[in-house]
């Protein structure tokens, strides 16, 4: 099976603290990708990382962190010092070849509200 | 600003209608994607067009009929839709084999 799960489907913290949104993957393919998606309240979706399986070198963007550990087949995204304008739906989605090209599977997403 | 435009952003229409969204890229992209994505559920794939050729058909009803005219556009004919349609059409392109897909922002179908 090729999936990706989203364990938390809602996740509230207040303005400043750090969150964890967790990702667990399942795919059969030896090369894949990996990325997420910020989904804000206006609906667009906003590309924030893509990984390919061969690196599992960890990346800091900012106040955005990505710890990618294949042995648990994981890719847990951390922003730290949260802000309001975090607020969003988060997808987590995991890229598998299809005939010449590719699919993205996504996640069902993780809604993340950041209080004031 | 999002480098895939999609046109119209919001659609009414009657189950009995004909109408079309658009969606284009001027980056060169080989490979466009629409996906629906229904509230609070994430996108689901629907077509993959790949050098302007259906790869990718996920057994969508035929009710809607994709369309690539060029590299850079890509059509989504849509006709005798149910109420169950309704919802957000994202368009999106990408260069590589696994790479970043750039998405549209969307339009927002309503069907009466």
């Amino acid at each position: 099976a090729q999936k990706v799960t989203q364990a938390q489907t809602e996740i509230s913290v207040v303005e400043k603290e750090d969150v964890t949104l967790d990702c667990v993957y399942e795919t059969r393919d030896t090369t894949y990708y990996l990325f997420w998606y910020k989904q804000p309240p206006s609906g667009e979706l906003v590309f924030l990382i893509r990984r390919n399986s061969f690196d599992e070198q960890n990346e800091i963007s900012g106040r955005y962190s990505w710890n990618f550990q294949k042995s648990t087949s994981s890719f847990n995204f951390t922003i730290t010092a949260s802000q309001v304008v975090d607020s969003a739906v988060y997808f987590c989605a995991l890229s598998v070849r299809l005939n010449r090209d590719d699919k993205i599977i996504f996640g069902k997403g993780t809604r993340l509200h950041i209080l004031p | 600003d999002t480098e895939v435009t999609q046109t119209p952003k919001h659609l009414v229409m009657g189950m009995t209608n004909k109408k079309s969204l658009k969606c284009e890229q001027h980056m060169g992209h080989r490979a466009m994607y629409w996906y629906k994505q229904k509230a609070k559920k994430p996108p689901e794939l629907m077509f993959v067009y790949s050098y302007e050729k259906l790869s990718i058909n996920e057994s969508v009803p035929s009710r809607f009929s994709p369309e690539c005219p060029n590299s850079s556009l890509l059509n989504l004919h849509l006709h005798a839709l149910q109420p169950e349609d309704s919802a957000l059409y994202l368009c999106a392109s990408s260069q590589d084999s696994g790479g970043r897909q750039h998405f549209g922002d969307g339009t927002r179908l309503s069907i009466l």
